[in-house]
Formats: structure tokens, C-alpha cells, sequence
């Protein structure tokens, strides 16, 4: 099973500001990655699969980057509704499908 | 655009089965373009995949829990159901139906709902 570790597990940062959140790969995975954002009290929401494509609606500001086994996930400009917590996913080898253990974007 | 709603008891004792059915509007669970799945997550921890259904009879369930899984659909009722037998507390979770496409991406969720596994 390939197993997806993502850092730092909290990023403290304010609005406005430039957010990396990182996603490594036990294996190369090309680049069948996803990524998830989460708010509280509510399921996850796709924002980009295949590492770079943005789902619809998501804003221009969320790109993701990465292949084979190093990804990233970058918010530009943060706004408010940004804070949340963010899961890497991985369809490479599926099934079964696999989440990293989340990163928390929070307030600074 | 596809909708899920989960429903099913909020509260199952231990050793006892946990049931849940989703209903889907907007898409039909006969289509072979989706797998329609189940993805759980336990109070404040991550996600974990538990197994999906497609074109109606095919399964595929995540091998640490497959002793205890059956996914199953309705097409006459348009919904999908799971059933998770022997539980214990580490099963309590948030339950969420959703659909993946052919890729494996997820690409719709239901809102989830709470199961709390206590006698």
C-alpha cells in the first residue's frame, strides 16, 4: 500500500500570505495525486487532481505541483475561508484508495 | 449534479452491525462510469477508504476491514448501502458516501453522518 505523509502537519499563517503544504509518496505515483480541503463540520471538497488540475469552481489562487513521489499544494494569497485542514490522495495503485494524515492551516 | 444523503442509526452497540444506506439524487448507481463508495473518519483523525460497489455487483473493500464489509446497491431505490459487522469503538466515525470516478478521484461527498460504536 502506498503511504502519503504530509507537512508540516500545521502551518500557522495570516491572511494574505503565501501557504506550501507538501505531500510525499511511499512510491513514484506520476502524477495521480489529489488534493481535499476540509472545513469543520463538513466533508471534504476536491480542489486538484492529477497534481495540477483544479476541480471546477475552485479558485485561481489553489495550483498544485509535483511528480512521482514530491508534491505541493500552494495557496497565493490567503483569505479567510482558506483555513482549514487539507488531505493529499492518491489513485495510483487503487484500490484502495489512500489520504495522507491531513495538514492544519490555521490563524496566525 | 449528483447529491448523497447518508441515513442509518446513529448509535450501535458493540459486536453488533452497523448499518447505513445512502441515497443518491441527481445520478444513477447503475451507471459504470462511478464507484460508489464509503469513506470513514474517526473523531478528529483522518481519512480512511473502506470500499466501493460498481456496476452493481462489483465490490472492492480495503483489506483491513474486509472480513467485516459488504457494500451493496438498490437500483430500484437509486441508493447504495454498507454493512460493518463485529464492531468495536475504534469503528466509531463519520461515515461518508461518495462517488469516485473511474480514475479514483473523489469527485462528490455526502454531508456524513456520526456512528458511535458504545453499549
Amino acid at each position: 500500500e502506498i503511504v502519503l505523509t504530509q507537512s508540516p502537519a500545521t502551518l500557522s499563517l495570516s491572511p494574505g500570505e503565501r501557504a506550501t503544504l507538501s505531500c510525499r509518496a511511499s512510491q513514484s505515483i506520476s502524477t495521480y495525486l489529489a488534493w481535499y480541503q476540509q472545513k469543520p463540520g463538513q466533508a471534504p471538497r476536491l480542489l486538484i487532481f492529477d497534481a495540477s488540475n483544479r476541480a471546477t469552481g475552485i479558485p485561481a489562487r489553489f495550483s498544485g505541483s509535483g511528480s512521482g513521489t514530491d508534491f505541493t499544494l500552494t495557496i497565493s494569497s490567503l483569505e479567510p475561508e482558506d483555513f482549514a485542514v487539507y488531505y493529499c490522495q492518491q489513485r495510483s495503485n487503487w484500490p484502495p484508495i489512500t489520504f495522507g494524515q491531513g495538514t492544519r492551516l490555521e490563524i496566525k | 449534479q449528483v447529491q448523497l444523503q447518508e441515513s442509518g442509526p446513529g448509535l450501535v452497540k458493540p459486536s453488533e452491525t452497523l448499518s447505513l444506506t445512502c441515497i443518491v439524487s441527481g445520478g444513477s448507481v447503475s451507471t459504470g462510469s462511478y464507484y460508489w463508495s464509503w469513506i470513514r473518519q474517526p473523531p478528529g483523525k483522518g481519512l480512511e477508504w473502506i470500499g466501493y460497489i460498481y456496476y452493481s455487483v462489483n465490490t472492492n473493500y480495503s483489506p483491513s476491514l474486509r472480513s467485516r464489509v459488504t457494500i451493496s446497491v438498490d437500483t430500484s431505490k437509486n441508493q447504495f448501502s454498507l454493512k460493518l459487522s463485529s464492531v468495536t469503538a475504534a469503528d466509531t466515525a463519520v461515515y461518508y458516501c461518495v462517488r469516485v470516478l473511474s480514475g479514483g478521484v473523489v469527485d462528490s461527498w455526502g454531508q456524513g453522518t456520526l456512528v458511535t460504536v458504545s453499549s
